[in-house]
């Protein structure tokens, strides 16, 4: 089955407790993209990849990391959680950077930072 | 700056008809799209629009007007499974995605 896969689901963390949410797809876009969604707010992207070893920032990178080292894979690497951090992340990806392509997403990742 | 404007929430009665509408000011424009999410689940594709005009797909439409930055989506014979929340995404001159806070729809037996 064609997906996005994040883990963990479900994380409560300290201020200060590196972590890394997993982003894995199966349908070999190039493109992937990292987003936090808040109350209220829009999504707003994090970090975006239009191909392997090629990262860059989007809207709200502060405080984050990302690699993509292989094509399925594209970590999100808090090192420092503070709890402003805390929100919902959706993974995504789509087959190219075309403009016209639509996102699929992964299942979400719902982070609380205490 | 670069704006998408919905309305924060939407209340319709099962089988009837809602349009749910999305303005935009962006820097350029490449294309909006629709998207639905159901509570605590991922956005999932509803629509891609990129030339004036409505494009009808199913029970769910989609307008734009470029000239007037302003797109619709218009959903017929409401279903209960039709709550959820309704984005509108626009793509600006840099090929970047600026999404409106989306729409809670509520439907009502």
């Amino acid at each position: 089955e064609a997906q996005v896969t994040q883990n963990p689901r479900y994380l409560i963390t300290v201020t200060g407790k590196k972590l890394t949410v997993t982003c894995s797809q199966n349908m070999n876009h190039e493109y992937m993209s990292w987003y936090r969604q808040d109350p209220g707010l829009g999504l707003r992207q994090i970090y975006y990849s239009m191909n392997v070893e090629v990262t860059d920032k989007g809207d709200v990178p502060e405080g984050y990391k990302v690699s993509r080292k292989e094509k399925r894979n594209f970590p999100l690497i808090l090192e420092s959680p503070s709890p402003n951090q805390t929100s919902l992340y959706f993974c995504a990806s789509s087959p190219t950077g075309e403009a016209y392509n639509e996102q699929f997403f992964g299942p979400g990742t719902r982070l609380t930072v205490l | 700056g670069q704006n998408i404007d919905q309305p924060t929430e939407m209340t319709a009665t099962e089988g009837a008809i809602v349009q749910i509408n999305c303005t935009y000011q962006t820097s350029g424009f490449n294309g909006l799209f629709w998207y639905q999410q159901h509570a605590g689940e991922a956005p999932t594709f509803l629509s891609y629009n990129v030339l004036d005009g409505l494009e009808e797909k199913g029970r769910f439409s989609s307008f734009l007007s470029r000239s007037k930055g302003y797109s619709y989506l218009l959903l017929k014979e409401l279903q209960m499974k039709d709550s959820a929340s309704y984005l509108c995404a626009v793509v600006d001159s840099n090929y970047q995605l600026i999404w409106g806070a989306g729409t809670k729809l509520i439907i009502k037996p």
